[in-house]
């Protein structure tokens, strides 16, 4: 269990709908980055937050946006969904300060399917 | 930003062979180059890393292998078990690992 918790871990919806994944990073961690994983495919980074604060930004779409809250918490919406968004999606956090050795440690995983 | 190669794509080898992945990376201002393994179903979790001022790491049966001046870096596996068999990214990333960016991953099998 690396500490990082994300919900829902499955969730199948329809094309054109909108979810909400979440995220908890590890107790301390103020870091918290999404990837996106398609099938047989590779870790897509998607945005990178620290404190609440957008630090890094990727391949991500219009239609996706993310925010960190106060409590450290995150969120990535998925909006207009089409077929091809289905896909593994991490989330993954990092420790602060003179703790970070620049490992990243991996939720378990939402798995979207788009219908 | 940060673009890394990974090569193979597949790689099967038997029981008690080596394997090695090749990667490359494109930012000359990366630092950091850690590998992920992915088992099936399962997260990425770290194996093993180099920073850009180490040449060369080494953990048990794993080891990395970085070259600063071609800009790739590689991990090698020797005396490959079943229990190796997984996903295996690499990736880069600069001081303050705001954007890691990963490699397309290598499907290793090893077969007993």
């Amino acid at each position: 269990d690396s500490g990082v918790t994300q919900t829902p871990k499955h969730l199948i919806t329809a094309t054109g709908q909108r979810v909400t994944l979440r995220c908890s990073p590890r107790s301390g961690d103020l870091s918290v980055y999404w990837y996106q994983q398609s099938l047989d495919q590779g870790l897509q980074f998607l945005i990178h937050y620290y404190n609440g604060e957008e630090r890094a930004k990727g391949n991500i779409l219009e239609r996706f946006s993310a925010q960190q809250f106060p409590d450290l918490h995150s969120e990535l919406n998925l909006s207009s969904l089409e077929l091809g968004d289905s896909a593994l999606y991490f989330c993954a956090s990092s420790p602060r300060g003179q703790a970070n050795t620049g490992e990243l440690f991996f939720g378990e995983g939402s798995r979207l399917t788009v219908l | 930003g940060e673009n890394v190669e990974q090569h193979p794509s597949t790689l099967s080898v038997q029981e008690g062979d080596s394997a090695v992945i090749k990667c490359t990376y494109s930012d000359s201002a990366s630092n950091y180059f850690p590998w992920y393994k992915q088992e099936l179903g399962k997260r990425p979790q770290l194996i093993i890393d180099i920073r850009s001022n180490v040449g060369e790491k080494k953990d048990q049966r794993i080891a990395v292998t970085l070259n600063k001046t071609a800009k790739h870096f590689s991990l090698h596996i020797t005396e490959t078990q079943p229990e190796d068999s997984a996903v295996y990214f690499c990736a880069a990333s600069k001081s303050g690992n705001n954007d890691m960016r990963f490699g397309a991953g290598t499907r290793l099998t090893v077969k007993p």
